[in-house]
């Protein structure tokens, strides 16, 4: 299995540009979540789907932001303008269905799509 | 609401040393309990992990225990390798059927030779 994979590895853009996070979770996970990682506030969550379905996007921090997720195999985050603030390390991770208690359920993480905003 | 709170590191030890990062935890309900670690440049991977009271996760050396008295899940590792350099994340989950990770700040490792 290739894993959860995310593009692109690195991103450098100008303040005011849109940018677009992609992120393809590891097939059969039914669930799928956006995180951000930055120094200062360390892992962020920023929103997570379950069966496709947004269910908790309360982390996403404004309307700059918006996620989808029009397939089980391909997830798009997108901030539109940018900032650089929203400079971060960020990670997209899936993990198996819902079904038995949470603690037999493992996140599986991409290896983050570094945003620069200058 | 959850909170996890750990050790601020960094934490920078000789080749062989003992390991304790502190964690402790702060949830409704009866959480699981996460060990994650990122190695330079990759994203997050599991460690181990304890699902309820007294349990303990162990991986590569690495041992938790999940102490429900005292919200708390220690990391710890009696001989390090610098190998083991990386960040170390502590995290809960609530569970139901919809789940989500809530994760300390992470602490980061460095052991030298």
């Amino acid at each position: 299995d290739a894993g959860v994979i995310q593009s692109p590895r690195h991103e450098v853009t100008e303040m005011g540009q849109e940018v677009t996070l992609r992120c393809k979770p590891i097939s059969g996970h039914n669930s799928l979540f956006w995180y951000r990682q930055t120094m200062m506030r360390g892992l962020e969550l920023l929103i997570y789907f379950n069966n496709n379905v947004p269910i908790d996007d309360s982390g996403m921090p404004e309307d700059r932001f918006s996620a989808k997720m029009p397939n089980a195999s391909f997830s798009t985050l997108k901030i539109q303008p940018s900032e650089p603030r929203d400079s971060a390390v960020y990670f997209c991770a899936s993990g198996p269905s819902s079904g038995g208690r949470s603690g037999n359920r493992e996140l599986f993480f991409g290896e983050g799509s570094r945003l620069t905003v200058l | 609401g959850n909170s996890v709170t750990q050790m601020e590191g960094p934490v920078t030890l000789s080749e062989e040393a003992f390991l304790t990062i502190n964690c402790t935890y702060t949830a409704t309900g009866y959480p699981s309990l996460f060990w994650y670690v990122q190695y330079p440049g990759e994203g997050l991977q599991l460690l181990l992990k304890a699902t309820k009271a007294d349990d303990k996760g162990s991986n590569k050396g690495f041992e938790a225990t999940y102490r429900k008295e005292t919200t708390s899940f220690h990391l710890e590792k009696g001989s390090v390798q610098v190998s083991d350099s990386a960040v170390y994340f502590c995290a809960l989950s609530t569970g139901g059927s919809n789940y989500k990770l809530t994760f300390g700040k992470g602490t980061l490792l460095t052991v030298n030779p």
